[in-house]
């Protein structure tokens, strides 16, 4: 059984590069979300998607920020123009939808990304 | 807007005691509620989840509780262990029509726990 995976573990780079995450879900999983987490904080919310659908984006996610689904399976997160402000660990989780719309069915976290601006 | 909060921040225990953490949360209109633990450097693992009509949980030694009315659940460890030491998160989601993002999960800042052998 394979959880979630991310890639790559730990990413580095200059203020202003662009930076690409990508997730695999739990390959049954039909809903993805990806949060951002900075030390001593718990996790925030930035997006989700039912399939290939993005159905809700937080207000964190700026206009620098991307993330697509094109397929319904894995998902890439793109950040443009990087900030030391960006400097976090990104999450990604998926879930099933249940047998019922509204689910009751736990979210499952990936090991993260590591996102370091110098 | 809701608020999760974890208390204590930190905790630390000899091996073998029984320890209880808290989370209470701002907003009693939430679907379910559930319990992480994060280790160093790594992901989140979901230990328990509540739903919103339930009162408990039970995974081994892990007991979760949950008292929607009053915004609390909290976390019971029995017998604890060295290998316990970590993070403990929990996070609430909203219900489908409370009008605060129905997937997203909003998350206390947690408490971490250090058994001591």
């Amino acid at each position: 059984d394979t959880g979630v995976s991310q890639d790559p573990r730990h990413k580095i780079t200059k203020r202003g590069q662009n930076v690409t995450f990508r997730c695999d879900p739990i390959s049954e999983h039909n809903r993805l979300y990806w949060y951002r987490q900075t030390l001593g904080q718990g996790p925030e919310f930035l997006t989700y998607f039912q399939n290939e659908a993005q159905l809700e984006k937080s207000r964190l996610l700026s206009d620098r920020f991307s993330a697509e689904r094109p397929k319904g399976s894995f998902s890439t997160l793109e950040i443009q123009r990087t900030e030391q402000g960006d400097s976090a660990m990104y999450l990604c989780a998926s879930s099933t939808s249940g047998m019922v719309g509204y689910s009751n069915q736990p979210q499952h976290f990936g090991d993260g990304t590591r996102l370091s601006i110098l | 807007k809701q608020e999760v909060t974890q208390i204590p921040a930190a905790l630390s225990v000899p091996e073998g005691e029984n320890l209880v953490l808290n989370c209470s949360f701002t907003d009693s209109a939430i679907y379910n509620l559930q319990w992480f633990r994060q280790d160093p450097g790594k992901g989140l693992t979901s230990l328990l989840l509540i739903q919103s009509s339930q009162r408990e949980q039970t995974s081994g030694r892990l007991n979760a509780s949950l008292d929607k009315s009053s915004g609390r659940s909290t976390l019971y460890i029995a017998a604890s262990q060295p290998g316990d030491s970590a993070t403990y998160l929990c996070a609430v989601l909203p219900t489908l029509y409370s009008g605060a993002g129905s997937y997203q999960l909003t998350f206390g800042k947690g408490t971490k726990l250090s058994v001591i052998p």
